[in-house]
């Protein structure tokens, strides 16, 4: 079975200055990984997907993230953060012939301060 | 733009009453999911649609049940709502056809569901 483990459920961090939320996945076969949004009272938004080649995969809001097979991590990444990136963030994995299912990690609540 | 619309948005049940929460999107999309969250707990698979007239189990399915009505809706049952099932409900829907896997999906904003 595969799960979803994000390390931080709450990271609070200053006004641009760099961000990385953490995300670790067990899976024994090759995974899809995505990196998702909530803000508040809201659906989730999709920031970004890796599914193959290049490990550095760039999204929408100046985030990016690295897929690491070696260590199964897929950490998502933001050079400089705004008040507007306060937001709950999930990491999600699906697999081939799974129906597209999703499992999600528990979440990371960022918090922006000025 | 439309995309995913959910019906209604926020209801207060009593223990034992049934509802419905609706389900409908405008992307053409073949599959359907319904997910719960519980803080702490991420989103939790309830029930999913692959495609039009199929359903199956997600990781929560106990006390619900789906219909694939059209390829545009998606509905939750709750036959005897229990405190238990207080949380907030999402839909969404993906191109996913197949054993494709690789589409993202998309998602309404949620119905705030209360059982006392």
């Amino acid at each position: 079975a595969q799960s979803v483990t994000q390390l931080d459920s709450q990271v609070p961090v200053f006004e641009e200055a760099p961000v990385e939320l953490r995300c670790n996945y067990s899976s024994s076969v090759s995974v899809y990984l995505f990196w998702y949004v909530q803000y508040p009272n809201q659906g989730l938004q999709l920031l970004l997907k890796y599914l193959s080649g290049s490990t550095l995969v760039k999204g929408i809001n100046g985030f990016e993230a690295e897929f690491n097979k070696s260590q199964t991590s897929f950490h998502l990444r933001k050079p400089s953060v705004h008040i507007s990136d306060t937001a709950e963030y999930f990491c999600a994995v699906s697999r081939p012939n799974q129906g597209g299912k999703l499992i999600f990690g528990q979440g990371t609540e960022l918090s922006v301060k000025p | 733009n439309a995309g995913v619309t959910q019906t209604p948005k926020f209801q207060v049940l009593k223990t034992g009453q049934s509802m419905t929460l609706q389900c409908a999107q405008d992307m053409n999309h073949n599959s359907m999911y319904w997910y719960r969250q519980d803080p702490g707990m991420g989103l939790r698979l309830i029930y999913y649609s692959a495609s039009e007239g199929t359903t199956d189990k997600g990781e929560v399915p106990n006390g619900y049940n789906v219909s694939r009505l059209n390829k545009r809706e998606f509905s939750l049952r709750l036959e005897s709502a229990a405190p238990s099932q207080t949380s907030v409900y999402f839909c969404a829907s993906s191109a996913t056809t197949g054993t494709a896997a690789n589409q993202p999906q998309h998602f309404g904003d949620g119905t705030r569901l209360s059982i006392l």
